[in-house]
C-alpha cells in the first residue's frame, strides 16, 4: 500500500523568507502527485500537479513553485513567503492511469504559519 | 473546467438520525465521485466513492448516490454517532486523463449532537 510522507509537520517562518516543502511516496511508481493549500476553515485549494518526473502543472499563479526532482518526490517551494501562504499544505497521490483503481490519498500535511 | 457546489455548509443533525450531504458538477465528462472526511487538525480521508457506471454504492452507514443525468450525486449517513463529526468534501474527476485532478466542493461541517 502507499505511504505519503510530509516534511516538516509544522513550520513557523518571517515574511519574505523562502520555503521548502518535501512529500515523497513510498509504495507506488510513476504515481500522479498532487499540492494542495487548505486555509483555515476553508475548503482544498489545488496548487500544483505532476504525472511525471520534471512534469508540473499549476493551477493557481502565485508566488509558489512546485517541481518532482525523482518519481516519488515532490517539492513545494518560495523565494519568499507572503502572509496569504500561511495554511495547510497537502501532498497527495494516486496510482496512474490505466490501474484499477483510482483514489487520492494524502499526506499528513505541513502546518505552515508565516508571520 | 469542473465546478463541484456543496451544500449544506453546515448541518447539525441529533445522535440516531440520518445526515445528508449534496454535490452538484458540472462537467458531464467527470465520471469519477468520491468523498472525504477530514476531522479537526488532519488530513482528509477517504470514506467511500462512486464511478458513473452505478447509481447507488454503499458501506455500512454511509451510501453514496449518483445521477449523472442531473448532475449530481449525495452523501446518506444513517444512525449519526458522534465520531462522524467533521467536515465533509465532495469532489469530481475524470476517470482517465487530465491529470485524474480532483474538483472540491467547499465542504460540509457535520455535527452530530447528543
Amino acid at each position: 500500500s502507499q505511504t505519503i510522507h510530509q516534511w516538516p509537520a509544522t513550520l513557523v517562518q518571517p515574511v519574505g523568507s523562502p520555503l521548502s516543502l518535501e512529500c515523497t511516496v513510498e509504495g507506488t511508481s510513476n504515481p500522479n502527485l498532487y499540492w494542495y493549500r487548505q486555509a483555515a476553515g476553508r475548503g482544498l485549494q489545488l496548487l500544483f500537479y505532476s504525472v511525471g518526473i520534471g512534469q508540473i502543472s499549476s493551477e493557481v499563479p502565485q508566488n509558489l513553485s512546485a517541481s518532482r526532482p525523482q518519481d516519488r518526490q515532490f517539492i513545494l517551494s518560495s523565494k519568499k513567503l507572503l502572509l496569504s501562504d500561511s495554511g495547510f499544505y497537502l501532498c497527495a497521490c494516486i496510482r496512474p492511469s490505466g490501474s484499477a483503481v483510482n483514489e487520492q490519498f494524502f499526506g499528513p500535511g505541513t502546518r505552515l504559519t508565516v508571520l | 473546467g469542473e465546478n463541484v457546489e456543496q451544500h449544506p455548509s453546515t448541518l447539525s443533525v441529533q445522535e440516531g438520525d440520518s445526515a445528508v450531504i449534496k454535490c452538484t458538477y458540472s462537467d458531464s465528462a467527470s465520471n469519477y465521485f468520491p468523498w472525504y472526511k477530514q476531522e479537526l487538525g488532519k488530513r482528509p480521508q477517504l470514506i467511500i466513492d462512486i464511478r458513473s457506471n452505478v447509481g447507488e454504492k454503499k458501506d455500512q452507514r454511509i451510501a453514496v448516490t449518483l445521477n449523472k443525468t442531473a448532475k449530481h450525486f449525495s452523501l446518506h449517513i444513517t444512525e449519526t454517532q458522534p465520531e462522524d463529526s467533521a467536515v465533509y468534501f465532495c469532489a469530481a474527476s475524470p476517470f482517465t486523463g487530465g491529470g485524474n485532478k480532483l474538483t472540491f466542493g467547499t465542504g460540509t461541517q457535520l455535527k452530530v449532537e447528543l
